[in-house]
């Protein structure tokens, strides 16, 4: 697609769980970001690819949330064991190197019974 | 570190009124600064930015100037219309950290009644 794709849109999951977010980056972005949004937050950092180079991984909050990169494109974050403040809605962005403008996805909306 | 404070909202005007959102910035080396937009049900969007001090960006009839010296970067649009309501963000990148992600204030929802 033309746009940054991410799913799903909505997952409900209950506590202990896992869940895994997917997202499809725009094509020739080698540039890739996740960030949540909380109720009511502005956005919260999570991670940054960048081609091959290690991904930042400052902003993840704890062990329980991982993220992985394949080939350069698709990437799935990962979050383990699901607590109730883990719900928010997860956002997905990508850019040219170097460019500064992201485009993000519409986002995944996480909600932990 | 990096941070960037947004007036809070919600901002509730008429339509034809002026806007101005605050937005102030701290940053440890020279940022870019930019205002994404969200719209109700659609994912953020770049709105215009500025690289440089003294940079005016403007898009959609928004604009924000760079001002270093009061390290801010307002919003302001002179007539709003009930199609600009949505939530606002303003947010800054420091390249020569190494780190590329953006920091993003708390946003501020902008409500226009007609």
């Amino acid at each position: 697609g033309a746009g940054v794709s991410q799913s799903p849109s909505n997952k409900v999951t209950e506590k202990g769980k896992d869940v895994e977010l997917r997202c499809d980056p725009i094509s020739g972005h080698t540039a890739l970001y996740w960030y949540r949004q909380s109720l009511g937050q502005g956005l919260e950092f999570l991670i940054y690819f960048q081609g091959n180079s290690a991904p930042d991984k400052s902003g993840l909050p704890s062990d329980r949330f991982s993220a992985e990169r394949t080939g350069g494109s698709v990437s799935t974050l990962t979050i383990q064991r699901t607590q109730q403040e883990d719900s928010a809605v997860y956002l997905c962005a990508s850019s040219v190197q170097g460019a500064g403008e992201l485009f993000f996805g519409e986002g995944s909306r996480l909600t932990v019974l | 570190g990096d941070s960037v404070t947004q007036m809070e909202g919600p901002v509730t005007l008429s339509e034809e009124a002026f806007l101005t959102i605050n937005c102030t910035y701290t940053a440890t080396g020279y940022p870019s600064l930019f205002w994404y937009v969200q719209y109700p049900g659609e994912g953020l969007q770049l709105l215009l930015k500025a690289t440089k001090a003294d940079d005016k960006g403007s898009n959609k009839g928004f604009e924000a100037t760079y001002r270093k010296e009061t390290t801010s970067f307002h919003l302001e649009k002179g007539s709003v219309q009930v199609s600009d309501s949505a939530v606002y963000f303003c947010a800054l990148s420091v390249w020569d950290t190494g780190r590329r992600a953006l920091t993003f204030g708390s946003g501020t929802r902008l409500q226009v009644q007609p």
